[in-house]
């Protein structure tokens, strides 16, 4: 399989504390993206970094990308309760998105 | 950016019988995706569907089981045909405004098979 691997698979925190999601791949990439699920829902695009981007931040999002790990991380600094959902990233190579693993983020009020 | 509105958003079907599911985009997109995700799972790519052509099936998938419809670039149906309990998952269309943007999804239609 060609899906990419997320760790940790299930993380627990408090709010305002930061989470840390990593995502390896195996293929050379255009880009990867990162998105986020709610029960099972449809999912929301929070970022696309390119290959050729070290590192990008939107809001409290800050995405790394080293293409030669083929690794990216996300950070969500200060989390909210809200912030609970999973987490997927996603790399783009031939058109298709093809899917990591998911990190379940659980944020304690 | 592209709304999608994806239907039935869940059902519950008995062993041996096919569900179609619906997916409507709101503006025209020259490729739409089909997704399944079984519980706890990840996203799995079924098949992208063109407008104007047969959809392009990923492995383990075939269109006996999952036939898939693109009469216009706005529209598509998933059929899950011949139905079991191991069917049972959320199916989600996707689409994108060209390569290597973002992808937007359906709400998803969360399908048990009993």
């Amino acid at each position: 399989s060609q899906q990419g691997e997320e760790d940790p698979q299930a993380l627990s925190i408090q709010e305002g504390e930061n989470a840390t999601m990593n995502c390896s791949y195996k293929t050379s990439i255009n880009n990867l993206q990162w998105y986020r699920q709610n029960s099972g829902r449809g999912l929301v695009h929070l970022i696309l970094i390119r290959s050729n981007e070290r590192e990008k931040h939107s809001g409290r999002l800050r995405v790394t990308l080293d293409t030669s790990k083929k690794s990216s991380s996300l950070l969500i600094t200060a989390s909210r309760a809200a912030d609970t959902a999973s987490y997927f990233c996603a790399t783009d190579n031939t058109d298709k998105l093809i899917f990591g693993t998911g990190t379940r983020l659980q944020v304690f009020p | 950016s592209a709304v999608i509105s994806q239907k039935p958003s869940r059902d519950i079907c008995q062993r041996g019988t096919s569900l179609t599911i619906q997916c409507q985009v709101d503006s025209q997109v020259t490729m739409m995706f089909w997704y399944r995700q079984q519980p706890g799972q990840s996203l799995t790519l079924i098949a992208t569907a063109n407008q104007g052509s047969e959809a392009t099936y990923e492995s383990g998938f075939v269109i006996d089981k999952f036939p898939i419809s693109r009469p216009n670039l706005t529209f598509s149906t998933l059929t899950v045909s011949n139905m079991s309990p191991e069917d049972s998952s959320i199916y989600l269309c996707s689409v994108d405004k060209g390569s290597s943007t973002e992808a937007f999804f359906g709400q998803g239609t969360r399908l048990t098979v009993v």
